[in-house]
């Protein structure tokens, strides 16, 4: 167990539906960073949140958004889903020396 | 911009045989190195990072990697592979330890009895 908990573990939806992943970083990590894993782009960093605020932004759509609440855990906003969203999501969390990501939520969008 | 370049996608080896995966990376001031591995389904594992201080880095599972700013390389190193290390591996850098992260596009690993 990483301490880096992410919820739900798979989600099947369909097109054009909206969906929410959580994540929960390890107690006392201040920043939470979402990535998403595809066969065809890699790993990609999608955005960072520090104590509640945005601190960097990558190759997120427009159609996905990000939100860290005041108890650190952060939710990706998923909307307008097309199959090309389907993916591996991994929320990683840091504290000063370094990095620990989740085992992430698996997306299948049908 | 930084960037990281695994150029072997797939390498093949024996197992008790020595194993070197190769990771360039660019960037401008003194990069942040990682190396990650992921099983399949999994999600990724921390094997060792550097920062600074001493090159040759000491990671989890008997894995080191020496930095070479010469070579803008990381490689990664293992003596003896088990069949256990199979795996895709991420090499991964960073302009410091609460920034994102780049990563490569990833060594799938195959160990041969």
């Amino acid at each position: 167990d990483s301490g880096v908990t992410q919820t739900p573990k798979h989600l099947i939806t369909a097109t054009g539906q909206r969906v929410t992943l959580r994540c929960s970083p390890r107690s006392g990590d201040l920043s939470v960073y979402w990535y998403q894993q595809s066969l065809d782009q890699g790993l990609q960093f999608l955005i960072q949140y520090y104590n509640g605020e945005e601190r960097a932004k990558g190759n997120i759509l427009e159609r996905f958004s990000a939100q860290q609440f005041p108890d650190l855990h952060s939710e990706l906003n998923l909307s307008s889903l097309e199959l090309g969203d389907s993916a591996l999501y991994f929320c990683a969390s840091s504290v000063g020396s370094g990095y620990t990501f989740g085992s992430g939520t698996r997306l299948t969008v049908v | 911009a930084q960037s990281v370049t695994q150029p072997d996608i797939h390498i093949t080896v024996s197992e008790g045989a020595s194993l070197e995966l190769r990771c360039n990376y660019s960037y401008g001031a003194t990069p942040y190195l990682f190396w990650y591995v992921q099983s399949p389904g999994q999600g990724l594992q921390l094997l060792l990072k550097y920062f600074s201080g001493d090159t040759l880095v000491q990671g989890i599972k008997g894995f080191e990697a020496e930095f070479k700013r010469s070579q803008s390389s990381f490689n990664l190193r293992k003596p003896s592979v088990h069949w256990s290390d199979a795996a895709e591996y991420f090499c991964a850098v960073g302009a410091g330890t609460a920034s994102k992260l780049t990563f490569g596009t990833g060594t799938r690993l195959q160990v041969t009895l």
